[in-house]
């Protein structure tokens, strides 16, 4: 079945610094979504990419769907101690009716 | 727009139990999801509706676990009877159609005792 890896599994850094998370397949997508998901909360929305070379930014936020459409990345600039929380890769595969995958997730923390 | 609810936020049962859990998705979406998210873990999906129709159900326990979406909008999850690996956080998400950007709900912490 499909499965994403995603990388690293946390990550602890200062106020200010750029982050970046990525997440790889052997498998061919669709589509790649970045979700954010902070304690005792359902995963936000952050980023949407659905076409291969697609790089798209939100904020300090940029994701970028990769050529090969098997892996993505997610930067954050600048981190802020809001950025703190578990970041997590999904995916769509090729047919219809795939399932929506998740990776295991990068936990961030920022220090101040 | 209201986002997708669910009920309760938390539920602590003994084990052999049976418990439920609702989610009513954002208006208009065709497509609703159930994930198990056990702690320190990504999410896993359990079934995905297609309207009332199952599109993958091929993750769900099905000897103890049950999902039901009747009219094509709320949908029900119900596990009996529960064992302690089931202490999860069970989300339900929605989607405007199949490969669209799905959007979640706080989700339903559940401990079993």
């Amino acid at each position: 079945g499909q499965q994403l890896n995603q990388s690293p599994q946390s990550m602890f850094i200062q106020e200010g610094e750029d982050v970046s998370m990525n997440c790889t397949s052997s498998s061919i997508f669709n589509t790649w979504l970045w979700y954010k998901q902070d304690p005792g909360e359902g995963p936000v929305l952050l980023i949407a990419l659905y076409k291969a070379g697609e790089l798209t930014s939100n904020g300090r936020l940029t994701a970028q769907f990769g050529i090969t459409r098997k892996d993505s990345f997610l930067n954050i600039s600048a981190s802020i101690p809001s950025d703190v929380g578990i970041y997590f890769c999904a995916s769509l595969g090729e047919t219809s009716g795939s399932r929506l995958t998740f990776g295991e997730g990068t936990q961030l923390t920022v220090n101040p | 727009e209201a986002g997708v609810a669910q009920s309760p936020r938390y539920k602590i049962i003994e084990k052999r139990q049976s418990v439920a859990f609702w989610c009513n998705p954002i208006s208009g979406h065709a497509t609703l999801y159930w994930y198990q998210q056990i702690l320190g873990q990504g999410p896993k999906l359990l079934i995905q509706f297609q309207n009332n129709g199952v599109v993958d159900d091929s993750q769900l326990p099905k000897d103890r676990f049950s999902a039901e979406r009747l009219k094509g909008v709320d949908s029900t999850l119900k596990i009996q009877p529960a064992k302690l690996e089931d202490s999860a956080v069970y989300l339900c998400a929605s989607s405007f159609g199949q490969g669209a950007e799905a959007f979640f709900g706080q989700g339903t912490r559940l401990t079993v005792v």
